[in-house]
This record gives structure tokens, sequence and C-alpha cells, in this order.
């Protein structure tokens, strides 16, 4: 069984540049979430997509924006980068409906530097 | 505004001791709490979880202990094991809030053999 697997692993990207980061879920999973973690804080969750619909939103700028394809694979899109973008973008896979509702397997994550 | 809080950014314990991580929360929606460690350059990886409708949940060496009226959770490894180095994250969900899970800063476990 493949776990979740994020790309690229590290990114380098000009303020006013716009970003896509790319995410593969977990084989059975259908639901994909998205967080951002800046350095020294905790993962703070973007939005969520289950059956290619986003399915939940946190407090991010509609510049943040998101796919899911009907391989359950997932896009985040960030557009207009601004510093404070710079951040570890992890990506969750879980299988909702399946009885493990809660647990969410977390990608390695991309590690995005704007400058 | 931070509704899930880890005070202590850092813990070290000696190798065969008690290691305690401590978490409060603010908002009383909060039904579910989960605790995930992170090593570096591996996205979080889920440890242990407790309902709101109880008070103590245990698996091998973890055990988190939910006292509701003071909003706050702790997470006991015993004994701990250098292995169990690695940061520790808090996380609660509202039953209403599909997956979304809301964490706090992190602790920074550091045991020393």
């Amino acid at each position: 069984e493949t776990g979740v697997t994020q790309s690229p692993t590290h990114l380098i990207k000009t303020r006013g540049q716009q970003v896509t980061l790319r995410c593969s879920s977990q084989s059975g999973h259908n639901t994909v979430s998205w967080y951002q973690q800046a350095l020294g804080q905790g993962p703070q969750f973007i939005f969520q997509y289950y059956r290619e619909e986003e399915n939940g939103r946190g407090n991010f700028p509609p510049r943040f924006s998101g796919l899911q394809f009907p391989n359950y694979s997932s896009e985040l899109n960030v557009n207009a980068l601004e510093l404070d973008d710079s951040a570890l973008y992890l990506c969750a896979s879980s299988p909702q409906g399946s009885g493990q509702y809660y647990e969410q397997y977390f990608g390695p994550g991309t590690r995005l530097t704007v400058t | 505004d931070q509704q899930v809080k880890q005070n202590s950014p850092s813990l070290s314990v000696q190798e065969g001791r008690i290691s305690i991580l401590n978490c409060d929360y603010t908002n009383s929606m909060f039904d579910y709490f989960l605790w995930y460690k992170k090593y570096p350059a591996e996205g979080p990886t889920f440890l242990i979880s407790i309902s709101s409708i109880k008070d103590k949940n245990e698996d091998g060496r973890f055990t988190v202990f939910l006292n509701k009226s003071a909003k706050h959770l702790s997470l006991h490894i015993v004994p701990s094991q250098p292995g169990d180095s690695a940061v520790y994250f808090c996380a609660a969900i509202k039953g209403n809030a599909g997956n979304m899970l809301t964490f706090g800063g992190g602790t920074r476990l550091m045991v020393k053999p």
C-alpha cells in the first residue's frame, strides 16, 4: 500500500508568482485535506476536498485554491505569492465514510520559500 | 485566536522516565482530540485519540487524559525511549467540521539515553 506522496519536495518562488503543489492520496482514500505549517507553528487547515468538491475551508484568502481529480489526487494552487506564504505545505488523505473518519494520513510536505 | 495551545515548546526527559505533554483548548465545541508525532522531513503521524465522552484512553506506552471542565488534555509516555524524540502536536475536531483539524503549536520532546 502506497502512502501519501507530495511533489515537489522543495520549491523557491518569487513574490507575486503562482505555484502548484501536488498530492497523491493513499490508496482507497477519497478525501484530501491541505494544511500550511509556518516555521515553529502547528499546521493550519486550508481546505478539504471530498469526491472532487471543496468540502470545508479554513481562514485562507481566495488566492489559495485547489482541485481534486477522479483518482482522488489533489493540487493546491497559490496565486500572487507573498513572503508570508513561505511554509511547509502538508497534504493528508483519509478514507472518509469508511469508519476511520478522523484518522488522517499525512504526506512529508512541500517546503515553499518565497523570496 | 489560538483555540488549541501547547504552552511548552520543548521538554527534555531521561530514558525510562515518564514524559507528560500538555495541551489546552478554548472551544467547548471540540468533541474529539488527537495527538500526532512528527519527525523531521516526515509528515505528522497519528498516535492516539480520545472522544470527549471519555476521560482516558490507553495504547501501550501512550495514555491520553482529558479533563473537559478544565479544557485540558495530556499525553503520558511511559517509559520514554530515545526513539520518542520528536515534535508532538495535539489537535482537536468539532463534530460538524468534517476532518478539519485544529492543531496546537507543538512540543519538542527530547529523550536522553
